[in-house]
């Protein structure tokens, strides 16, 4: 079984500041992958970054990264210079590599809210 | 690329009434899933389509859900004698494996709300 934690259940961050979230996860599969949603009040989710358990560097696109310690089963996701646009929730969630194991496994979420 | 559409947006119906939802997924992509999310945590696994074969149900599942993806496009879930415990968000997403040339990446749609009174 799959579980992702996610402790923060809200953060407020003035804008253009930094923002770290935070996502532990557990899992008995060998090779698995490591998702971060978007889920503005409207409600769609949009992703954002995926890594890979055998992947040797740390995934990044554009103003986000995702901090994996393999060892510590964490997977943050950091924001670089925060925008109002970021407010939102945002998900981690994980799924198994192998075949058959396709679901995503979600945690709580975490609320960010950007100050002015 | 149009992206993942979901009808209706929005469903309010009476404890006891069936109803339908549909999913549009990206026309490529041949995994479709069915997710739920109730107010104040992250969606839920629910089922998941390859083509048009369901290959992993969840217990969340009740024998009065019932999903069907019969030309291995678009696909409907169907919830039949609602309760007020199925009031939720439904969100359907689809992707295109790594070994068709796409990601694991799963692509949502806007979801349908379901209030059940």
């Amino acid at each position: 079984a799959q579980k992702i934690t996610q402790t923060q259940p809200g953060m407020f961050v003035q804008e253009k500041e930094a923002v770290t979230l935070d996502c532990t996860y557990d899992t008995s599969d060998p090779s698995y992958g490591l998702f971060w949603y978007k889920q503005p009040s409207s409600g769609e989710m949009i992703f954002l970054i995926y890594q890979g358990s055998y992947d040797q560097q740390n995934a990044t696109e554009g103003r986000y990264s995702l901090n994996f310690q393999k060892a510590r089963k964490s997977a943050n996701l950091v924001i670089s210079a925060s925008q109002l646009g970021d407010s939102a929730m945002y998900f981690c969630a994980m799924r198994g590599e192998f075949f058959g194991n396709e679901k995503l496994t979600f945690g709580t979420g975490t609320r960010l809210t950007i100050i002015p | 690329d149009t992206g993942v559409s979901q009808d209706p947006r929005h469903k309010i119906t009476k404890r006891g009434q069936n109803v339908t939802f549909r999913c549009d997924p990206i026309s490529e992509h041949n995994r479709l899933y069915w997710y739920r999310q109730t107010l104040g945590q992250g969606p839920e696994f629910l089922t998941y389509f390859q083509n048009e074969a369901q290959l992993e149900k969840s217990r969340l599942l009740s024998d009065r859900f019932s999903a069907e993806r019969p030309k291995g496009s678009f696909s409907t879930l169907e919830i039949q004698r609602t309760e007020q415990g199925d009031s939720a968000m439904y969100l359907c997403a689809s992707s295109l494996p790594p070994s068709r040339g796409g990601s694991y990446e799963q692509y949502f749609g806007p979801g349908t709300r379901l209030t059940v009174t």
